[in-house]
């Protein structure tokens, strides 16, 4: 069965400093992944989508995949207040996406 | 983006009763939708996948019976909750991905919180 594993968390970051959020796949024929971002009461947000291994920055955030370890991470720069939500890796499945559960990021003022 | 919105965004029903929940794409046609269920501080759940003109279809252990799927044009799909009780009560998120995206990105209506009493 395909599955995506993240850490629960919390993560407590400071204000201003980077966030780094991990996460793995099992299947190794993926190919298309993305970073949702839920605040609480509310639904998913898309903010980063990735298909190549390496890096891509969008503003703040940056999308890293390593295909090869079957692992990608979020890291957020100079992290706000606002960023305090869970943080969905989904990877392509097929017709539907497979969703991690999600890691919990609270940056403190 | 793409957007996509869920109507109601909000319903209290009470337990015995029958919830339709609709699902639109604005500014896009969608042959496939999803529905996900969503409780208070767990994990998003991949309830079933809406084919336009076709059936659904369902994640094991979602009742077909219960949870009513409907994709009667390319840009509505509905879910009925059929006699519905307090255990039903939970968060229910559709998507769909516009056509021609690389990844099969998908775009998450607001979600419609359901709340059986």
């Amino acid at each position: 069965q395909k599955e995506v594993e993240q850490n629960s968390g919390p993560l407590s970051v400071p204000e201003g400093a980077i966030a780094s959020l991990n996460c793995t796949y099992s299947d190794r024929g993926s190919q298309s992944f993305f970073w949702y971002r839920q605040y609480s009461g509310k639904s998913p947000e898309l903010i980063m989508s990735i298909y190549s291994n390496g890096d891509k920055e969008d503003g703040r955030f940056t999308a890293q995949l390593n295909k090869a370890s079957q692992y990608v991470s979020l890291l957020i720069r100079d992290s706000q207040p606002s960023d305090s939500a869970t943080y969905l890796c989904a990877v392509n499945g097929g017709t539907a996406l497979i969703f991690g559960k999600g890691t919990t990021l609270s940056v403190s003022s | 983006g793409a957007v996509v919105s869920q109507h109601p965004s909000r319903v209290i029903c009470k337990s015995g009763t029958s919830v339709k929940i609709e699902c639109r794409s604005l500014d896009f046609q969608a042959t496939t939708m999803f529905w996900y269920r969503q409780f208070p501080k767990k994990s998003l759940m991949l309830m079933a996948t809406s084919n336009e003109g076709s059936k659904a279809t369902y994640e094991q252990g979602v009742e077909k019976d219960k949870f009513l799927i409907n994709h009667a044009s390319l840009t509505l799909s509905t879910l009925t909750v059929t006699s519905a009780h307090p255990e039903d009560s939970s968060f229910y998120i559709c998507s769909a991905s516009p056509p021609g995206l690389e990844g099969n990105e998908q775009f998450f209506g607001p979600g419609t919180r359901l709340t059986v009493l």
